[in-house]
C-alpha cells in the first residue's frame, strides 16, 4: 500500500517555464487536496478535489490548474513558472472525516 | 469554515508533559477536530481525531468541552524527537476545504 506518491521530489525551473507535479493515491479516497508551504509558513489550499471531474480553488489558485480525471490521480499544472511558486509542494487525501495522508512534497524552485 | 486559533510556539522539557490549546469558536454540530503533526522538509502525519469528550491512542490525549469551542492536545512525557509543527483542523462533510492555520511550533529541550 503505496498511499500517496508525489513525483518529482525535487525540481527547478527557469522562469516562464510548465510543468506537471504528478499525485497519485491508492486508497481509494475522494478528497484530494494540492497545498504550497513557504519556508516557516502554513500550508495554503491551492486546488481541492471532491471526485473524479470535480475541481475546485483553495486559497490561492492563481498560476495553477488541475485536473481530476480518475480517482487515484490529480495532478497540478504550472503554466508560466514566476519566482513566487517557489515553495514545497504537498498533495494530500483524505475520505470524510477521517485523517489526510499526505504525499512526501515537491521541492520547486523557479529561477 | 472554522477557524482555529494556536499559540505561535511554546517549549518544554523531555519528560514533561505537553498541552496545546486550540480554540475554533466557530465549529459546525458535524465538524470534527484533528490534530496533525509536522517535521521540516515533511508532509504533515496525523495524530489524532475527536468529536467530543475526551480520545486517546498510543502517542496522545485529546480533551474536547462540551461546548467544543476549544480543544486540548495532550503529549505526555515528550522526547526531543518531539519537537515539531503541531496543527488543529476542524472540518467534515460541511468542509472540504482542510484550511490550516499557522500551527503551534512546539520546541522540547534537554
Amino acid at each position: 500500500n503505496a498511499g500517496v506518491t508525489q513525483t518529482p521530489k525535487f525540481r527547478i525551473l527557469k522562469i516562464g517555464q510548465s510543468m506537471t507535479l504528478q499525485c497519485t493515491q491508492d486508497m481509494n479516497h475522494n478528497y484530494m487536496y494540492w497545498y504550497r508551504q513557504d519556508p516557516g509558513m502554513g500550508l495554503k489550499l491551492i486546488y481541492y478535489s471532491v471526485g473524479a471531474g470535480i475541481t475546485d480553488k483553495g486559497e490561492v489558485p492563481n498560476g495553477y490548474n488541475v485536473s481530476r480525471s480518475t480517482t487515484e490521480d490529480f495532478p497540478l499544472r504550472l503554466e508560466l513558472a514566476a519566482p513566487s511558486q517557489t515553495s514545497v509542494y504537498f498533495c494530500a487525501s483524505t475520505r470524510a472525516e477521517t485523517e489526510a495522508f499526505f504525499g512526501q512534497g515537491t521541492r520547486l524552485t523557479v529561477v | 469554515l472554522a477557524k482555529t486559533t494556536q499559540p505561535i510556539s511554546m517549549d518544554s522539557y523531555e519528560g514533561q508533559e505537553v498541552n496545546i490549546t486550540c480554540s475554533h469558536n466557530n465549529i459546525a454540530t458535524n465538524d470534527y477536530i484533528t490534530w496533525y503533526q509536522q517535521f521540516p522538509s515533511q508532509g504533515p502525519r496525523f495524530i489524532i481525531q475527536g468529536y467530543k469528550t475526551k480520545v486517546t491512542n498510543e502517542v496522545a490525549s485529546l480533551f474536547i468541552p462540551a461546548d467544543r469551542k476549544s480543544s486540548t492536545l495532550s503529549l505526555p512525557r515528550v522526547s526531543l524527537s518531539d519537537t515539531a509543527v503541531y496543527y488543529c483542523l476542524v472540518g467534515g462533510d460541511s468542509n472540504y476545504q482542510l484550511i490550516w492555520g499557522a500551527g503551534t511550533k512546539l520546541i522540547i529541550k534537554p
